[in-house]
């Protein structure tokens, strides 16, 4: 099914440890988001990439670190866990004015 | 800046109460605005949009919603709820899609309790 696949679904990390989040859309689209949703919070912006070969920082970007392989792929990394990055973290992609099509998250423990 | 404002954090209703959910964007020009719903444990889903034209959109499962500009307002209703509705909702704003990159803000959520 066409969409927006994340990986992995559930991680568990330890203070310091590194670790990368991907994001695959098949859709064709041309922007993709990273968001961190926290309970009472919303969801909040930490990167994003509005074409193939660009990336710009959200609204909570430090930790955190992105690439864009590709049209296709967007991934998130952390270098070095922290306990305030426990999240769930969502990818999304979007084609011009339409809404975005969200990934399944990945819900992140660090510990 | 834009910015996003839900009021109710938590509403409860009994199934076949009708709902109204209020949402508040800031944003100095043109604007998309957007409904996403989270059934539990799963990952946001959009319910209705707004671009342009007929300030009443209508979404999927019986969602409307209606934009009025000059209260900044973008209110979530249903007639008529079923259990089923329970959910988290997210009001959303996206402005400036050329300058803004369609980069989305989002409100807190309002968490839907639907009592059968």
């Amino acid at each position: 099914n066409a969409g927006v696949t994340q990986t992995p679904k559930f991680q568990v990390l330890k203070t310091g440890q590194s670790m990368t989040l991907q994001c695959a859309q098949d859709m064709n689209h041309n922007s993709m988001y990273w968001y961190r949703q926290d309970p009472g919070m919303g969801l909040r912006l930490i990167y994003y990439s509005a074409s193939e070969g660009t990336t710009d920082k959200g609204e909570v970007p430090n930790g955190y670190n992105v690439s864009r392989l590709n049209k296709r792929e967007f991934s998130l990394r952390l270098e070095s866990a922290a306990p305030s990055q426990t999240s769930v973290y969502f990818c999304a992609s979007r084609a011009g004015a339409y809404g975005y099509t969200f990934g399944s998250g990945t819900r992140l423990t660090v510990v | 800046a834009q910015s996003v404002s839900q009021h109710n954090h938590h509403v409860i209703l009994s199934e076949a109460a009708s709902l109204e959910l209020g949402c508040n964007y800031s944003y100095g020009g043109t604007v998309n605005l957007f409904w996403y719903v989270q059934y539990p444990g799963q990952h946001l889903q959009l319910l209705l949009k707004y671009f342009s034209g007929d300030p009443l959109v209508k979404g999927i499962k019986g969602f409307e919603a209606e934009f009025i500009k000059s209260k900044f307002s973008f209110n979530l209703r249903k007639p008529s709820v079923q259990w089923s509705d329970t959910a988290e909702y997210f009001c959303a704003v996206m402005g400036g899609l050329n300058t803004n990159a369609g980069k989305s803000t989002f409100g807190d959520g309002t968490t839907l309790t639907v009592k059968p």
